[in-house]
């Protein structure tokens, strides 16, 4: 059976502040993806990253960017210089050989003007 | 081009009924798959289809039905529901199989049962 812990929340932060989103996961399997999603009040949840877990490269898109650290079994996210818009609901989810995707349970970010 | 789309949007409905949930994906997404978001938590897989075929299920009761059409558009019905039945209903979509590729999510149905 598989796991994904988000111990956060909520988190809230003033604007330009960075915010970082822990995941811990757990599974048995030995090949595994990681991902984290966005959903906004809009309720579709948005694709933000997709993870190997064969590929441990750390990965920065604009101002998001990823640590994934396979020995400790963790995936965070980092929003650097938050704004406004970056207010969601962010989920990390795990997929191994079964093929079916586990969701965390979600940590609520609000980033205040 | 047209995202994933879900109809109803808000659906409302007593202990005991039945509902239909329908799903259409992205033109040329093969895959389609359900989940339910109860208020607060995080989504959980219900079932996976790929070319018609069910892929995956997941740790849901036997009330809980799905089908993929031949265009690739899918229902989930739900029978004799209950009050914990009340949840957002998702519907993703992908090009592939849809195992372990980025997924393409639409807005919806909030269930309310009454």
């Amino acid at each position: 059976a598989q796991k994904v812990t988000q111990a956060q929340t909520e988190i809230s932060v003033v604007e330009k502040e960075d915010v970082t989103l822990d995941c811990v996961y757990e599974t048995r399997d030995t090949t595994y993806y990681l991902f984290w999603y966005k959903q906004p009040p809009s309720g579709e949840l948005v694709f933000l990253i997709r993870r190997n877990s064969f590929d441990e490269q750390n990965e920065i898109s604009g101002r998001y960017s990823w640590n994934f650290q396979k020995s400790t079994s963790s995936f965070n996210f980092t929003i650097t210089a938050s704004q406004v818009v970056d207010s969601a609901v962010y989920f990390c989810a795990l997929i191994p050989n079964d093929y079916k995707l586990s969701f965390g349970a979600g940590t609520t970010v609000t980033v205040r003007a | 081009d047209a995202g994933v789309t879900q109809s109803p949007t808000h659906l409302i409905k007593t202990r005991g009924q039945h509902v239909t949930l329908r799903c259409s994906p992205i033109s040329g997404h093969k895959s389609v798959s359900w989940y339910q978001q109860v208020l607060g938590q995080g989504p959980q897989f219900i079932f996976q289809y790929y070319e018609k075929e069910e892929r995956g299920r997941g740790n849901f009761p036997d009330r809980f039905s799905a089908r993929q059409f031949p265009n690739y558009s899918s229902e989930l019905n739900v029978n004799a529901l209950l009050l914990g039945d009340s949840a957002l209903y998702l519907c993703a979509s992908s090009p592939g199989t849809g195992g372990r590729e980025k997924l393409f999510f639409g807005s919806g149905t909030q269930l309310s049962v009454l």
